[in-house]
């Protein structure tokens, strides 16, 4: 499984953008890159997950270039409620379920007034 | 969206007593479902991968008779920890995939559950 480095812990303001940059140097053909949100004492949250170029929800953006070697967590306009621990992950494609996700150390976004 | 919950979502117990969790999922079918465990300030960490009518994969370094696992059906799994000491003291956390999801490579987690033994 291929493994993630992200930023230890990151600090931003309320109502600015905060991009939160992942390597995964050797991500294989067949993965996806997810990312999750995690809440003290609570499980973590799905956030988005793309393979290629840009995908966009309701809640975030994530750019992926076309080496896929990175991806970038983009969250518009933070609010306090997004202090939270920010995990990156590269996900084998869909093979009926079995494949399992392997946690690195994340990235602790602190959100200040 | 997919649910997982978790049952209990807390317990205290004394050293060398055993302790259930039970990871549901409640509106979809799960053939398997993952236990995490996660101690404070650090990232989550896999124990097993529990499948359903067959035994779990456990990762390395996890004592498979220390943490029973029991995949009885498709929609629940439980973790027993046995003889449970205080370094066994955790936040414990399931999560399952939808099988019939159209973003099946959505892992749904359920709330955890806090396990302190004295």
């Amino acid at each position: 499984l291929a493994k993630t480095t992200q930023p230890i812990s990151m600090d931003s303001y309320e109502g600015q953008e905060v991009n939160i940059t992942c390597s995964h140097n050797n991500i294989a053909t067949n993965d996806y890159i997810t990312w999750y949100q995690q809440f003290p004492s609570q499980g973590p949250r799905f956030i988005i997950q793309g393979y290629k170029t840009k995908v966009t929800n309701e809640v975030a953006s994530l750019f992926i270039p076309a080496d896929r070697k990175s991806s970038t967590l983009s969250l518009p306009r933070v609010s306090l409620s997004d202090t939270a621990v920010y995990y990156c992950l590269v996900d084998p494609m869909f093979s009926g379920g079995y494949n399992k996700l392997i946690f690195g150390a994340g990235t602790r976004l602190a959100v200040h007034p | 969206g997919a649910v997982v919950s978790q049952h209990p979502s807390r317990v205290i117990c004394k050293s060398g007593t055993s302790v259930k969790i039970e990871c549901r999922s409640l509106d979809f079918q799960a053939t398997t479902m993952f236990w995490y465990r996660q101690f404070p300030k650090q990232s989550l960490m896999l124990m097993a991968t529990s499948n359903e009518g067959s035994k779990a994969t456990y990762e390395q370094g996890v004592e498979k008779d220390k943490f029973l696992i029991n995949h009885a059906s498709l929609t629940l799994s439980t973790l027993t920890v046995t003889s449970a000491h205080p370094e066994d003291s955790s936040f414990y956390i399931c999560s399952a995939r939808d099988r019939s999801s159209g973003r099946s490579n959505e892992q749904f987690f359920g709330p955890g559950t806090r396990l302190t033994v004295l």
